[in-house]
């Protein structure tokens, strides 16, 4: 049973450029949350979706950030125009449906570096 | 959800047991104690959690106090790979956002 895949790893994109971060929650995960790692601080939420849905978005950027989780395929984290504020680990969290009390599986990362 | 207070950082010996303390003293009847840990660049990862009493499991042990104000995250055997930022997070539900503070940072030494 795959964990929470990411990819890819590490990104590298000149300022002004689109990120795509990708994340495949684990089987049976109907949930999946986006966390944001800047360097040398801690984790701070931005985005929870479900299928076709988000749930809640109170840690996006208001601007040029956008999340979704389609029916079919992994979730996508989208950062256009990208600047070099914008270089952190971005981690994937999935979860099962609501009624489970087992904690979150995170996935290894992607992290993006604006030059 | 509670906010919670852990010591910033601690050491520990190679092999001894390491006991990492938090506070939740605004805990609710219904609120859960997690632990997640996060090695260096890597992604967190759910340690344990628990209600009341006590819990084990092949990672750790969580002792919650009777009036459920404090608990202590024990790893029996601390291992050089236990070095990681631990964090105790109190929340009611299982799905929604989790809420990181600062953590304890836990360094192992040999």
């Amino acid at each position: 049973n795959a964990g929470v895949m990411q990819n890819p790893r590490h990104l590298v994109r000149r300022r002004g450029q689109e990120a795509r971060l990708r994340c495949s929650p684990m089987k049976g995960h109907s949930h999946v949350y986006w966390y944001r790692q800047l360097p040398e601080e801690g984790l701070k939420f931005m985005v929870y979706l479900q299928k076709e849905n988000i749930i809640d978005e109170s840690g996006m950027p208001k601007e040029r950030f956008s999340a979704e989780f389609p029916k079919e395929g992994p979730s996508i984290l989208r950062i256009q125009q990208v600047v070099r504020g914008d270089s952190a680990a971005y981690f994937c969290a999935s979860s099962p449906e609501e009624g489970v009390r087992d904690g979150y599986t995170f996935g290894s990362g992607t992290r993006l570096t604006v030059v | 959800d509670a906010k919670t207070t852990q010591p910033p950082s601690m050491d520990c010996a190679e092999g001894r047991a390491a006991n990492l303390p938090c506070n939740h003293s605004t805990i609710s009847g219904n609120e859960y104690v997690y632990w997640y840990r996060q090695i260096h660049s890597q992604g967190p990862q759910y340690i344990i959690h628990g209600l009341k009493n006590n819990e084990t499991n092949e990672m750790a042990s969580l002792i919650i106090t009777e009036d459920r104000k404090s608990s202590t995250l024990i790893l029996p055997h601390a291992t050089l790979r236990d070095t990681a930022v631990y964090y105790c997070i109190v929340r009611v539900v299982s799905w929604g956002k989790l809420q990181f503070g600062a953590g304890t940072q836990v360094v192992v030494t040999p």
